[in-house]
């Protein structure tokens, strides 16, 4: 158990919908990290936030979104979905420092869109 | 840019044999490497990483990876293998902001 929780485990959904993905990390980490992980695509980084403001962009569509709140929950939102974004989402978290680069990784979000 | 290769994306080995996963890496810095393991419908772990230190770093369940700078390579390995170890592989290099940058995985599989 690496100490990161993520929900929904599963989601099923159909396309134009709007889901939200939730993410807690580790209890004192500061960053938190979204990744995709699909057949196609492989394993993407999304985003990263840091103590609650946007530090990293990866590969993210502007119909996605995230943010990290006061308590460093951090929530992803998928809007306008595609067949194409099923996928498994994960959520990672790592420590106090900037120069921690050391993520552990939630168990994931498994998103299905019919 | 950072970025990983991983040369094969299946292995296969009989239990008690050993296993050599490989990666190559590439980086316009000294970089930090991972292995994670991903196995069926779980999360990711992380095995071992490479930070600047010892070449030669060692992680859970008897795997070791060596860095070596001349050959752009930080290959996994394990001397001998267990059923439990199927599963998904993947090398990682930390990009920047510590971003991690996944390989495409190398998928193990483990005869009796």
């Amino acid at each position: 158990d690496s100490g990161v929780t993520q929900t929904p485990k599963h989601l099923i959904t159909a396309t134009g919908q709007r889901v939200t993905l939730r993410c807690s990390p580790r209890s004192g980490d500061l960053s938190v990290y979204w990744y995709q992980q699909s057949l196609d695509q492989g394993l993407q980084f999304l985003i990263q936030y840091y103590n609650g403001e946007e530090r990293a962009k990866g590969n993210i569509l502007e119909r996605f979104s995230a943010q990290q709140f006061p308590d460093l929950h951090s929530e992803l939102n998928l809007s306008s979905l595609e067949l194409g974004d099923s996928a498994l989402y994960f959520c990672a978290s790592s420590g106090a420092g900037l120069e921690s680069n050391e993520q552990f990784f939630g168990p994931g979000t498994r998103l299905t869109v019919l | 840019a950072q970025s990983v290769t991983q040369l094969d994306s299946h292995v296969s080995v009989s239990e008690g044999t050993p296993v050599l996963l490989r990666c190559n890496y590439s980086s316009s810095y000294s970089p930090s490497l991972f292995w994670y393991v991903q196995h069926p419908n779980k999360g990711l772990q992380l095995l071992l990483k490479y930070t600047s230190a010892a070449t030669l770093v060692k992680g859970i369940n008897g795997f070791e990876a060596e860095f070596k700078k001349s050959e752009t390579s930080f290959h996994l390995t394990k001397p001998s293998a267990h059923m439990s170890d199927a599963a998904e592989y993947f090398c990682v290099v930390s990009g920047g902001f510590q971003k991690l940058v996944f390989g495409t995985g190398t998928r193990l599989l483990v005869s009796p």
